[in-house]
This record gives C-alpha cells, sequence and structure tokens, in this order.
C-alpha cells in the first residue's frame, strides 16, 4: 500500500461526458502528479501540482483541467469525452516539489472506459 | 527533449535464470534515471534510481542497474528471477530539477515461468 488512494477504481462512461478523478496523496506529501497509462501512448506525465498551485505541464488535452485543494488533494476533471479518453489514469505524490529524486509513490489507478 | 526506449516489449525466462531487461535514453542534458515496477492491478513502485555517483545502482528485490553514459543505456539486471517478479518494468528519465516530472518507456513485461 503506496499511501496514496484513488477513486473511483473503475468508470465506465459514454462520449461527450465529464468525470472527476480524486486522489488523495500520502500524508505529508505537498505534491501530487497526475499520468495517463494507455495502450496508444504508454505512460504519459499530465500535470503536477505543489501546496495548491501548478507547478508543470505536459501532454495534458485543453478537455482536462485538474486542481489541488487547501487540503491537498486533487482532482482531475475530463470532459467532453471521446473514446480515445480510455485510459487507467494514475496519481502520484511526494513530499518535495522537486519529486524527491524520483521517490514518487503512485495509487493503484481509475481506470476510465469510454463508450 | 528526452525520449526512453525499452528495447523488448517481452522477456520471457525461467524461473532462477538470470535476466536483462534493456533501456536506452536519448537527452541532451544530464539527466535521472530510473526503473519502476507495476504489477498486476497495481500502481508503480520505485525499484531503484540513478542520480549521480556510482553507475551500479543497487534497487530492491535483487534487482541492479548499470548506467553507461557513453552508450546512453540503463540496462536492468537480476542474477536469479522468481516467478513473483512477473510484472511490467518501466525504465523513465527525468531532468535534474523536477524528478517528478518522468518520461517513461513503452514497458517490457517480464514473464517468469517455473
Amino acid at each position: 500500500d503506496s499511501g496514496v488512494t484513488q477513486t473511483p477504481k473503475h468508470l465506465i462512461t459514454a462520449t461527450g461526458q465529464r468525470v472527476t478523478l480524486r486522489c488523495s496523496p500520502r500524508s505529508g506529501d505537498l505534491s501530487v502528479y497526475w499520468y495517463q497509462q494507455s495502450l496508444d501512448q504508454g505512460l504519459q506525465f499530465l500535470i503536477q501540482y505543489y501546496n495548491g498551485e501548478e507547478r508543470a505541464k505536459g501532454n495534458i488535452l485543453e478537455r482536462f483541467s485538474a486542481q489541488q485543494f487547501p487540503d491537498l488533494h486533487s482532482e482531475l476533471n475530463l470532459s467532453s469525452l471521446e473514446l480515445g479518453d480510455s485510459a487507467l489514469y494514475f496519481c502520484a505524490s511526494s513530499v518535495r516539489e522537486g519529486g524527491a529524486g524520483g521517490e514518487l509513490f503512485f495509487g493503484e489507478g481509475s481506470r476510465l472506459t469510454v463508450l | 527533449a528526452q525520449s526512453v526506449t525499452q528495447l523488448d516489449s517481452q522477456v520471457p525466462v525461467f524461473e532462477e535464470a538470470p535476466v536483462e531487461l534493456r533501456c536506452n535514453y536519448s537527452s541532451s542534458v544530464s539527466v535521472y534515471l530510473f526503473w519502476y515496477v507495476q504489477y498486476p492491478n497495481q500502481g508503480l513502485q520505485l525499484l531503484l534510481k540513478y542520480l549521480s555517483g556510482s553507475t551500479l545502482v543497487k534497487g530492491i528485490n535483487g534487482f541492479e542497474a548499470e548506467f553507461n553514459k557513453s552508450q546512453t543505456s540503463f540496462h536492468l539486471r537480476k542474477p536469479s528471477v522468481h516467478i513473483s517478479d512477473t510484472a511490467e518494468y518501466f525504465c523513465a528519465v527525468a531532468r535534474s530539477g523536477n524528478t517528478g516530472k518522468l518520461i517513461f518507456g513503452q514497458g517490457t513485461t517480464l514473464q517468469v515461468k517455473p
């Protein structure tokens, strides 16, 4: 158990819909990262927050947005969903802004299926 | 920009045999290198990392990797594998300054057979 909690574990929805994925980082970790794992693109970094502020952006679509709340949990919002958005979305956390030397703690992921 | 190539998508091996999972990277700047493991239906777990210093790094579960700057490689090795090592292994690279922004390879599935 990494200490990172993601909900929901599985989500099935239709094209055009909007979903929210939630992540609670490990106790004490201030940085939250979102990654997408798909068959086509592999594992891709989406976005990072540190103590409530956006710190780095990767290949995140404009239809996607994220935020980190004062209690440090984070949400990833996916809208106008397309079939290609079907993927496993991971949240990871680390204690420091810069990733603590690569020691990221990953949650078990939220599997999104868009039909 | 950085990129990572894992040279084998699947590696079948018998239990107690040695294994090497190959990883090459490309970068115009200094990078840090990592190996992560993903067991079925679980998140990723850090196996080992190279930040600086000795080019031979040891990780958890008996794995080790060697950083070779001239060959831009970071191959993962284990002298004797167990059935429980069956998993997906990911090589990743990050620039200094933000080692949380990882660029992953496509992954190698290690299949350990009895």
